[in-house]
């Protein structure tokens, strides 16, 4: 089945900076790559999604890009801000397959 | 609508007991998903139905647990002889088509003492 990978762990960075966190993915097969964000005690929220026929989405201070060759995706968080601080999970699925594999998420912490 | 509900919020109960859990999705989402979510973790797939036929589960879903989604609505989720290894979060999630992202609850935290 699908494996997804996710790093960094944790990740801080001074407020107005960037965020990167990255993932990769076992299966060739997979075709869609949704971001969630989920503050603490709270639900999991679509961010952003990709699909692979497409290499790099953007709204607004949020971009997702997609390599199907290396089989990774990564999501960039642009003029960070404190209210971005969160946990971030990466999923994949599988064309014809429901269910969505998610990564072990990253702590991102936003220092003002 | 506003959104997927999922009751109760939170539930402890003993080893053994049974319990069992709603989900409300979307009302003209016709997919639902049932994920379990430990601490420090990402979801885990538990199981999905399209209208009211269960048609995936998990290996992770034992013969203690089931779910059912009798009229293309709601779910249940339900948990039989509870074990301690059973805490987590119960996370339920609709969508529309194959083709587009969840929309999560915000779940259910199970606590077996």
């Amino acid at each position: 089945g699908e494996n997804v990978e996710q790093h960094p762990s944790t990740l801080s960075v001074q407020e107005g900076d960037s965020a990167v966190i990255k993932c990769t993915y076992s299966d060739s097969a997979s075709n869609y790559f949704p971001w969630y964000k989920q503050e603490l005690g709270k639900r999991p929220q679509l961010i952003i999604d990709i699909r692979s026929n497409v290499g790099e989405k953007k709204d607004q201070r949020i971009a997702v890009t997609l390599n199907k060759t290396a089989k990774h995706f990564s999501l960039h968080i642009t003029e960070t801000q404190p209210e971005d601080s969160a946990v971030y999970f990466c999923a994949a699925r599988d064309f014809g397959n429901e269910k969505l594999t998610f990564g072990t998420g990253t702590r991102l912490t936003i220092i003002p | 609508d506003t959104g997927v509900s999922q009751d109760p919020r939170h539930k402890i109960t003993k080893r053994g007991q049974n319990v069992t859990f709603r989900c409300d999705p979307i009302s003209e989402h016709n997919r639902l998903y049932w994920y379990r979510q430990t601490l420090g973790q990402g979801p885990e797939f538990l199981t999905y139905f399209q209208n009211e036929a269960q048609l995936e589960k998990s290996r992770l879903l034992s013969d203690r647990f089931s779910a059912e989604r009798p009229k293309g609505s709601f779910s249940t989720l339900e948990i039989q002889r509870t074990e301690q290894g059973d805490s987590a979060m119960y996370l339920c999630a609709s969508s529309l088509d194959t083709g587009a992202g969840y929309t999560f609850g915000s779940g259910t935290r199970l606590t077996v003492v």
